[in-house]
């Protein structure tokens, strides 16, 4: 068990549609990341956030925003749904000053489209 | 910009023997280099990772991995290969002037018994 929940584990949706993930990270590690693994893909970055504040940003489409909230746990929104949003999203935090650490990831939410 | 490649899909090895999984990187500053494992429908697990110090890492499980600065790899190894050992291995990178960390493609390694 790494420490790092993830909700729902698995959603079921429609086109159009929008969804909210949720991560609480591990007991006091500041820094949340969120990724994207789509079928027969790696692991695309989507965005950071360390102690409230977005720290660094990959290839997050417009539709898609996410927050970290003063109890640290962080949402990942996603909007305006389509077939290829379809995926496994996960998060993943690392500790307090490990600026070299290790990230610890949660089981990941797999996001069904319809 | 800060790169990972994981040039083989897919890795077969009988039980026992040897093995080792192909990670390559690039980024312009130190690398900091990982190896995390995922098995079916779990997240991923760290393995081991190289900041500085002694090119050749212990990790989790029996792995290790060399840092090779000239060749820009981080091939991770193992001595003898067990059945359970077969999973989806992925390398990953982070610039020490950034805070992203680059996931590669992933190999699938299969281990037979």
């Amino acid at each position: 068990d790494s420490g790092v929940t993830q909700t729902p584990k698995h959603l079921i949706t429609a086109t159009g549609q929008r969804v909210t993930l949720r991560c609480s990270p591990r007991s006091g590690d500041l820094s949340v990341y969120w990724y994207q693994q789509s079928l027969d893909q790696g692991l695309q970055f989507l965005i950071q956030y360390y102690n409230g504040e977005e720290r660094a940003k990959g290839n997050i489409l417009e539709r898609f925003s996410a927050q970290q909230f003063p109890d640290l746990h962080s949402e990942l929104n996603l909007s305006s749904l389509e077939l290829g949003d379809s995926a496994l999203y996960f998060c993943a935090s690392s500790g307090v000053g490990a600026t070299t650490g290790e990230l610890f990831f949660g089981e990941g939410s797999r996001l069904t489209v319809l | 910009a800060q790169s990972v490649a994981q040039p083989e899909d897919q890795v077969n090895v009988a039980e026992g023997n040897p093995l080792t999984v192909k990670c390559t990187y690039s980024v312009s500053g130190n690398p900091y280099l990982f190896w995390y494992v995922q098995y079916p429908n779990r997240g991923l697990q760290f393995l081991l990772k190289y900041i500085t110090g002694d090119n050749l890492v212990k990790g989790s499980y029996g792995f290790e991995a060399e840092f090779n600065k000239s060749q820009t790899s981080f091939h991770l190894k193992k001595p003898s290969a067990l059945v359970s050992d077969s999973a989806l291995y992925f390398c990953a990178v982070r610039d020490s002037g950034t805070y992203k960390y680059i996931f590669g493609t992933g190999t699938r390694l299969k281990v037979l018994a």
